[in-house]
């Protein structure tokens, strides 16, 4: 069964740091870009960030641009968000996402909370 | 950057009709895609490239794209509709994607 999953998910204090992972399972992951999607606690959904298929491109949201990272290690089908300078309101469920053979979004991993809190 | 907008709630009586729209400045020159989110889970794709339907979706859930407005339309509405829906773009001239505020329909 196709499926992703994602971990590093946890209270953390404002300003520090912090990598979440995602491992693709019964995918062929270096064919697909990949993209990070969050959601604060009882808002929307917000794209963060998406990289290219080999990790030779990256594009970044306005608010997480300087402070975020994303990459990916096809070896072991594993994508990451490195998450620096944390704030308050980068509070908020975050999705490891795949998309489809256009600009949507076809699958969705069940997400991983992340606090920033004192 | 390209900003979209979406209807108040929405609540509809099982078996009937609802309608979701999604506003955006000449949105009618992209492709809209929506997505279902139920209570406590991750979102679903339901319909892709304004009016296609992934595998699996029933043919209960539609879209339109005309103009200024997007549509998802629920025909024959069931209490597993009861979620949020989110619209959904890509803005070519920021390459960043954006997505609706979302709304809630309610099954009465």
């Amino acid at each position: 069964q196709v499926q992703l999953v994602e971990s590093g998910g946890t209270v953390v204090q404002p300003g520090r740091a912090l990598r979440l992972s995602c491992v693709a399972s019964e995918l062929i992951f270096s064919r697909f870009a990949m993209h990070w999607v969050r959601q604060a606690p009882g808002k929307g959904l917000e794209w963060v960030a998406l990289i290219s298929n080999d990790g030779s491109k990256e594009y970044y949201a306005d608010s997480v641009k300087g402070r975020f990272t994303i990459s990916r290690d096809n070896s072991k089908n594993t994508l990451f968000l490195q998450m620096n300078s944390l704030r308050r309101d980068d509070t908020a469920v975050y999705y490891c996402v795949k998309p489809g053979g256009g600009y949507y979004f076809d699958l969705w991993g069940q997400g991983t909370l992340v606090t920033v809190s004192s | 950057s390209y900003v979209l907008t979406q209807a108040p709630p929405v609540s509809v009586a099982p078996g009937q009709t609802a309608t979701i729209t999604c506003g955006g400045n000449s949105i009618e020159n992209k492709r809209v895609h929506w997505y279902q989110q139920r209570p406590g889970q991750a979102p679903v794709l339901v319909v892709y490239d304004d009016s296609d339907r992934p595998s699996g979706i029933p043919e209960r859930f539609s879209g339109s794209n005309s103009g200024d407005t997007a549509t998802l339309t629920i025909s024959r509405v069931e209490a597993g509709d009861e979620a949020d829906y989110y619209c959904h773009v890509w803005d070519s001239s920021s390459d960043h994607y954006v997505f609706g505020p979302g709304t809630k329909v309610t099954v009465l």
